[in-house]
């Protein structure tokens, strides 16, 4: 049974930082493209980044560029965000999710999410 | 970036109603168009993958069709437990983009 666990959330003022890591099993985690999706509170559901199967290619949106990193240790299945100068804005449900499809790069439907963690950026 | 627009953003229905969602892309994304279920305090469930195609457990009541730019997804026979929000989303290009969501309410 796929299982996607997300940790690490939490309270950070405005302009902290903090590190997000989703923790897969059961499936062959190196052959998947993964991305992270958050959802402001009752709002609706918005891409933030994507990573290849092999660590090589990023990819993000232009509201977290240069501020978030995706990363994933294919050794430990792990995938991971590292997210820096936090705003209010950032406030929200993340989730990570797993491609459908064995595709290198991001290029699929997400077949299995996490239940998310919750980040609140509050002074 | 894709913009996805999604009608209407809430619908209320009756059991065994037929019940359609629409979502228009701002440009051509072929097929790459995926629609979703989420229930209140969970994560999103994939339904529909490539416009038309019944992901794996979903019930057969689900479905989805389109191309290019308009799709529609559809349940024919709606059930209590259909209740939740539907997205659409396009993976044609990255930034993946979704629509802002239609919450379905039982009448």
């Amino acid at each position: 049974e796929v299982q996607l666990v997300e940790s690490g959330g939490g309270l950070v003022q405005p302009g902290g930082s903090l590190r997000l890591s989703c923790a897969a099993s059961g499936f062959t985690f190196r052959s998947y493209a993964m991305s992270w999706v958050r959802q402001a509170p009752g709002k609706g559901l918005e891409w933030v980044s994507g990573m290849s199967s092999n660590g090589v290619s990023t990819y993000y949106a232009d509201s977290v560029k240069g501020r978030f990193t995706v990363s994933r240790d294919n050794s430990k299945n792990t995938l991971y965000l590292q997210m820096n100068s936090l705003t209010v804005e950032d406030t929200a449900v993340y989730y990570c999710a797993k491609d459908r499809a064995i595709v290198v790069v991001p290029a699929s439907p997400f077949d299995h999410w996490g239940q998310g963690v919750l980040v609140t950026v509050s002074s | 970036d894709i913009q996805m627009t999604q009608s209407p953003s809430s619908l209320s229905a009756s059991v065994g109603d037929r019940v359609t969602i629409t979502c228009q892309a701002s440009q051509d994304i072929t097929a790459y168009l995926n629609w979703y279920q989420q229930k209140p305090g969970k994560a999103p469930k994939l339904l529909i993958y490539d416009a038309s195609n019944l992901e794996t457990g979903v019930p057969s009541r689900f479905s989805g069709s389109g191309s290019g730019t308009d799709f529609t997804f559809t349940i024919s026979g709606l059930q209590p437990e259909d209740i939740a929000t539907y997205y659409c989303q396009q993976y044609d290009n990255l930034p993946y983009s979704f629509g802002q969501g239609t919450k379905l309410e039982i009448k």
